[in-house]
């Protein structure tokens, strides 16, 4: 199984700090996705980083991959209100019905 | 351009009853998968389908059935509704191409009561 196991399961911020969120997984992967779920609401995917990437950046976010740790960081900077929400990493491999693994995610609170 | 609907948004059946949740996309998307999400986990895979006219089993496939008649629509089927499928189910779709792994794009949820 591919399933990811994020880290902490909550986390509580100001905003304008930081976020990170962590990711460790068991097998190896072809590419590993961030998903982001506001409450009552379906999934939106935030970023897919592949194997042979280290680093990738969207926005105010930074993703980063060690696959010899098989272990993903989701870094969120100058968080918003709005950013409060479920996160969740989906480690997976190419084929199979592109199927992906939820873990029970890390639920960020950001407070004004 | 709708991306993924679901209907209906809130249903509540009494056990033993049957009902169908649609799901449909116009993105022209390949895959389709259908989850269920029970409070404080993650979501877990019903069915997924790769194609018109294929279904595949995912994790917890016991008591759904599913049907990928047309490219656009995906339907998870209850034919006896118990109280342990009360949950939330959300459909998603990706597409695919030679490149491998793409996002998959959510619909709304369908918030299901089985009494």
């Amino acid at each position: 199984s591919q399933q990811g196991e994020e880290d902490p399961q909550a986390l509580s911020i100001q905003e304008g700090e930081n976020a990170t969120m962590n990711c460790s997984y068991k097998t190896s992967i072809n590419n590993l996705q961030w998903y982001r779920q506001n409450s009552g609401r379906g999934l939106v995917h935030l970023i897919l980083i592949r194997s042979n990437e280290r680093e990738k950046h969207s926005g105010r976010l930074r993703v980063t991959l060690d696959t010899s740790k098989k272990s993903s960081s989701l870094l969120i900077t100058a968080s918003r209100a709005a950013d409060t929400a479920s996160y969740f990493c989906a480690p997976s491999i190419t084929g199979g019905g592109n199927k992906l693994t939820f873990g029970t995610g890390t639920q960020l609170k950001v407070e004004l | 351009n709708a991306g993924v609907t679901q209907t209906p948004k809130f249903r509540v059946l009494k056990t033993g009853q049957s009902m169908t949740l649609l799901c449909a996309q116009d993105m022209n998307h390949e895959y389709m998968y259908w989850y269920r999400q029970d409070p404080g986990m993650g979501l877990r895979l019903i069915h997924y389908s790769v194609g018109e006219g294929t279904t595949a089993k995912g994790e917890v496939p016991d008591g759904y059935n599913v049907s990928r008649l047309k490219k656009q629509n995906f339907l998870l089927g209850l034919e006896s509704a118990a109280p342990s499928q009360t949950s939330v189910y959300f459909c998603a779709s990706s597409r695919v191409t030679g490149q491998g792994v793409y996002e998959q794009y959510f619909g709304p949820g369908t918030r299901l009561t089985v009494t």
